[in-house]
C-alpha cells in the first residue's frame, strides 16, 4: 500500500522568508503523480502544485516550488517570500492511475508578521 | 474558473437519520470522488466514480454509504442511519482524467447529534 508521510505537524515562518515543507512517500510504482494542496481556515482544498514522476524537472508555480527526489521518494514544497495568506494546512498527496489519491497527515504552517 | 459546487455547506442531523450530500462537478470532468476529513485528521478517500459506476471504494465506504449520479450534472453521497462518528467534512472532487489534480469543492460539514 502506498503511504504518504509528512513528518512536520507544524511549521512557522517569518513573513517574506522562505520555508520548506517535507513529504516522503512509499511506492513500488514508477509512474505516478504528486501534489501539494493548501487548506486554509475555510477548509477548502486548493491545489498548489503538481509533479509528474516521469519529469525530472521540478515543478514551480510563482512563489511555490518543489524539490522532487524520485530515488529518495521525497517531495518537498518550498514557499518563497512567505505571505500572511500562506498560513494554512498543507497536504502532500500521491496518485497512481487506477487508484485513489492518498494524502499525508498535513503540516500546519503559521506565518508570523 | 470552473468550480465544484457542494450543497449544503453545513448539515446537522439526528443520529439514525439519512442524509444526502450534493455535488455538481465541473462539467467536462469525467471522474468524481468523495473524501471525508474528520476534524483535525487527515483527508480520507471514500469512493471514486467513473462512467456511471463506482470504480473504487475504501473500507470506510460500507453498506451505509451509496453514491449516485441521478442526472448529467449532480453527484450525490447518501449516508444511511447516520452515527456520531460520521460527523466530518465531506469533500466532493472531480478530475478530467485519473492522473490529473483533483478540483475539490468547498465541502459539506456534517454534524450528527
Amino acid at each position: 500500500a502506498q503511504t504518504v508521510t509528512q513528518s512536520q505537524p507544524e511549521m512557522s515562518v517569518q513573513e517574506a522568508e522562505t520555508v520548506t515543507l517535507s513529504c516522503t512517500y512509499d511506492t513500488s510504482e514508477s509512474d505516478y503523480y504528486l501534489f501539494w494542496y493548501k487548506q486554509p481556515p475555510s477548509r477548502q482544498m486548493i491545489l498548489v502544485i503538481r509533479q509528474e514522476a516521469y519529469k525530472q524537472q521540478n515543478a514551480t508555480e510563482n512563489r511555490f516550488s518543489v524539490n522532487f527526489q524520485k530515488a529518495a521518494k521525497s517531495f518537498s514544497l518550498k514557499i518563497s517570500d512567505s505571505q500572511l495568506g500562506d498560513a494554512a494546512m498543507y497536504f502532500c498527496a500521491y496518485l497512481v492511475r487506477s487508484d485513489d489519491m492518498r494524502f499525508g497527515a498535513g503540516t500546519r504552517l503559521t506565518v508570523k508578521p | 474558473e470552473p468550480e465544484v459546487t457542494q450543497t449544503p455547506s453545513h448539515q446537522v442531523t439526528q443520529m439514525g437519520q439519512e442524509v444526502i450530500l450534493r455535488c455538481v462537478p465541473i462539467s467536462n470532468h469525467l471522474y468524481f470522488y468523495w473524501y471525508r476529513q474528520i476534524l483535525g485528521q487527515k483527508v480520507e478517500f471514500l469512493v471514486s466514480f467513473y462512467n456511471n459506476e463506482i470504480s473504487e471504494k475504501s473500507e470506510i465506504f460500507d453498506d451505509q454509504f451509496s453514491v449516485e449520479r441521478p442526472d448529467g450534472s449532480n453527484f450525490t453521497l447518501k449516508i444511511r442511519s447516520t452515527k456520531l462518528e460520521d460527523s466530518a467534512m465531506y469533500f466532493c472532487a472531480s478530475s478530467v482524467w485519473e492522473g490529473d489534480g483533483y478540483t475539490f469543492g468547498s465541502g459539506t460539514r456534517l454534524t450528527v447529534v
